[in-house]
């Protein structure tokens, strides 16, 4: 079965770093994703990403954030100067289609982030 | 706004016994629905959806009602097993693939 794979799986950085966590959606699905979910908490949506562009994107998603696809295969969220708050698992999601009423949303397992 | 919310943050139930979990939600114009379960330290996995022109879905040993007067839907899961463990969580699907997830409710099924 298909399924959308992160990378690292857990990352300890420390405030102030620059991390990128990585994501290969699966192969001929069109619209990206990332959510995160702070420990305990319900998961955010932070961006959407189509056509090489951001589609709709959270007040979380900050200039801090960006999101790019670097290549046919790989998806990546990069946080420019972490922060303790940005301390979270990361999901990557990927669909075949956009319209929303699929339902069929695949996520990845998650990157978790640490930042000390 | 956009609100999504659950009534009970843990349920426990005996194996074998059917589970309800409920789920609230605030947009009167929302339309579409979707469950999803979140197996510790996995990501949320696509369990059943509902569109707003339905009041009742079934799927394999799960079930949806969606009312819309009250704004509030459930999910049904029958003769609920070990494997069924895990936290679920009820999501507004916004256009676009946009998730607005629920607090999430964790479901312990006692052997």
């Amino acid at each position: 079965e298909p399924e959308v794979t992160q990378t690292p799986s857990h990352q300890v950085t420390q405030m102030g770093q620059e991390v990128i966590l990585r994501c290969v959606p699966i192969s001929n699905h069109l619209y990206f994703y990332w959510y995160r979910q702070i420990l305990g908490q319900k998961v955010e949506f932070l961006v959407s990403f189509y056509n090489n562009e951001i589609s709709e994107k959270s007040e979380i998603f900050d200039d801090q954030f960006s999101v790019e696809r670097p290549d046919g295969s790989n998806f990546t969220l990069k946080i420019r100067s972490t922060k303790l708050e940005d301390s979270a698992m990361y999901f990557c999601a990927s669909s075949e289609s956009g319209s929303g009423y699929t339902g069929e949303l695949f996520f990845g397992e998650g990157s978790r982030l640490t930042v000390l | 706004g956009e609100s999504v919310g659950l009534h009970l943050p843990t349920l426990s139930v005996q194996e074998g016994d059917n589970s309800i979990i409920n789920c609230a939600y605030s947009n009167s114009a929302s339309d579409y629905f979707i469950w999803y379960k979140q197996e510790s330290g996995k990501g949320p996995q696509f369990i059943i959806d509902i569109r707003s022109n339905m009041d009742k879905r079934q799927g394999q040993r799960v079930t949806v009602l969606l009312n819309k007067t009250v704004k509030h839907l459930s999910l049904q899961i029958a003769a609920t097993q070990p494997g069924d463990s895990a936290v679920y969580f009820c999501a507004e699907n916004l256009q676009g693939g946009k998730l607005i997830f629920g607090q999430g409710t964790e479901l312990s099924v006692k052997p």
